[in-house]
């Protein structure tokens, strides 16, 4: 199993750009979310996902857009990007029915200019 | 409301000496509590889980519900233990998979 992956490891946006960060897991995990992670910050969650075709929001949404239309696969878009989402973007997965460990991807580091 | 408090943003130890990372929780329920360790530019990966009174790469975390604490201890820190721990609260109900992360200590172990 290749666990959780995301593209692209590293990306550069100029103000107003918009871009999608892919996240996918190949464990059938239900539960899928994004984090953003900034120094003296911790992670704080965006979106989130329980399945396929739900989505939420968490603590720091704005700005951010996501879909889910497989359990494999859960997208994050930043529409106009801005200097403030130069970040560390965090994918994870877990199964769904109780409180479990998440599983990370690698991280996408973002720098918006 | 839900949160977890890491009171100390760095801690510098010696190889060899003692560790303690301190994590705080406010939650109402029954809590759910996890270690997550990153290494320098790496993804997070658990490090244990209260409930599985594990001790992982010598590290240990009691649970303390009067104190509402769940301490990382290591009796004798090593190098290579150097990396940013985050602590994290889980709960059960609406958003049920969601985790709450502190802000995280810094560790850092010198020879």
């Amino acid at each position: 199993n290749a666990g959780v992956t995301q593209t692209p490891k590293f990306q550069v946006l100029k103000t107003g750009q918009s871009m999608t960060l892919q996240c996918a897991q190949d464990m059938n995990h239900e539960y899928m979310s994004w984090y953003r992670q900034d120094p003296g910050m911790g992670l704080r969650l965006i979106h989130y996902s329980v399945g396929a075709g739900i989505t939420d929001q968490g603590e720091v949404p704005n700005g951010y857009n996501v879909s889910r239309s497989t359990t494999e696969d859960f997208p994050l878009r930043l529409l106009s990007a801005a200097p403030s989402q130069t970040s560390v973007y965090f994918c994870a997965s877990t199964p769904s029915g109780g409180v479990y460990e998440q599983y990370f991807g690698p991280g996408t580091r973002l720098t918006v200019t | 409301a839900q949160r977890v408090t890491q009171p100390e943003k760095l801690l510098s130890v010696f190889k060899g000496a003692p560790v303690e990372l301190k994590c705080n929780y406010s939650y109402s329920g029954s809590p759910e509590l996890f270690w997550y360790v990153q290494y320098s530019r790496q993804r997070l990966q658990l490090l244990l889980r209260h409930i599985s009174r594990e001790s992982i790469k010598g590290f240990t975390a009691d649970l303390n519900k009067g104190e509402t604490s769940f301490h990382l201890k290591k009796p004798f820190a090593q190098e290579e233990d150097s990396a940013m721990y985050y602590c994290a609260l889980g709960s059960y109900g609406g958003s049920q998979g969601n985790l709450i992360f502190g802000k995280g200590t810094k560790l850092s172990v010198k020879p």
